[in-house]
């Protein structure tokens, strides 16, 4: 079964660069979610689409932004990168008949030097 | 206080023991439990979700309290394979969107 795609998988950028991280979610789910996962945490939401609209808002910083196309994929930009924002990038889909049910894509490892 | 709360782990266990893990939630308004299961540098993988009175799907059985707002996951005869991280995961209700809320995890590791 298709599963959710993030690129890139790993990613090295400097100190107060900028960086794109995409997502695409399951076919015909509809709802897509971001989470930051650093090391030895739990993930924590960031923010998340429905329908192309943003439905919910977490502990995203005001210098990364998001946005959900029409094709239903999603891309997560992150600007003024800092060394504490190295870490796992994980994009999660989910379908509006089961909304609870989060799939999470392979995530996308963030660096910063 | 964290939201959800687990056991600190890690749990070393042989294979073939029977090992539980416990959760604790402080949102009364959640509707809705999950176990993830995580692998290192892996995503999270739903496990199993777990409604109203709890469900078993093979060897893993998972309970819910509402009242004791108390989650438990049983894993019997436990494999190799099942060495990982495991999250105990509530939903936040908010506006009718699904926001899921992580524990910390408890680790995992089966032993031959």
């Amino acid at each position: 079964a298709a599963g959710v795609i993030q690129s890139p998988r790993h990613l090295i950028k400097e100190k107060r660069e900028t960086a794109t991280l995409k997502c695409y979610p399951i076919p015909r789910h509809d709802t897509v979610y971001w989470y930051q996962q650093g090391p030895g945490q739990d993930p924590q939401f960031l923010i998340s689409f429905y329908e192309k609209m943003q439905s919910d808002k977490g502990s995203i910083p005001d210098r990364f932004s998001a946005q959900q196309f029409s094709d239903y994929h999603s891309e997560l930009n992150m600007s003024s990168l800092e060394l504490g924002d190295s870490a796992l990038y994980f994009c999660a889909s989910s379908s509006e008949r089961q909304l609870d049910e989060q799939f999470f894509g392979p995530g996308t490892r963030l660096t910063v030097l | 206080r964290k939201e959800v709360e687990q056991d600190p782990g890690p749990f070393n266990v042989p294979e073939g023991a029977t090992v539980a893990f416990n959760c604790t939630y402080s949102n009364s308004a959640s509707q809705s439990f999950f176990w993830y299961r995580q692998d290192c540098r892996k995503e999270p993988k739903l496990l199993m979700s777990v409604y109203s009175s709890g469900n078993e799907d093979g060897r893993f059985t998972a309970q819910l309290n509402r009242a004791s707002q108390y989650i438990s996951l049983l894993i019997r005869d436990s494999k190799l394979s099942d060495s990982a991280t495991y999250l105990c995961v509530v939903n936040e209700p908010n506006s009718g969107y699904s926001t899921l809320t992580f524990g910390k995890g408890t680790m995992l590791l089966v032993s031959p």
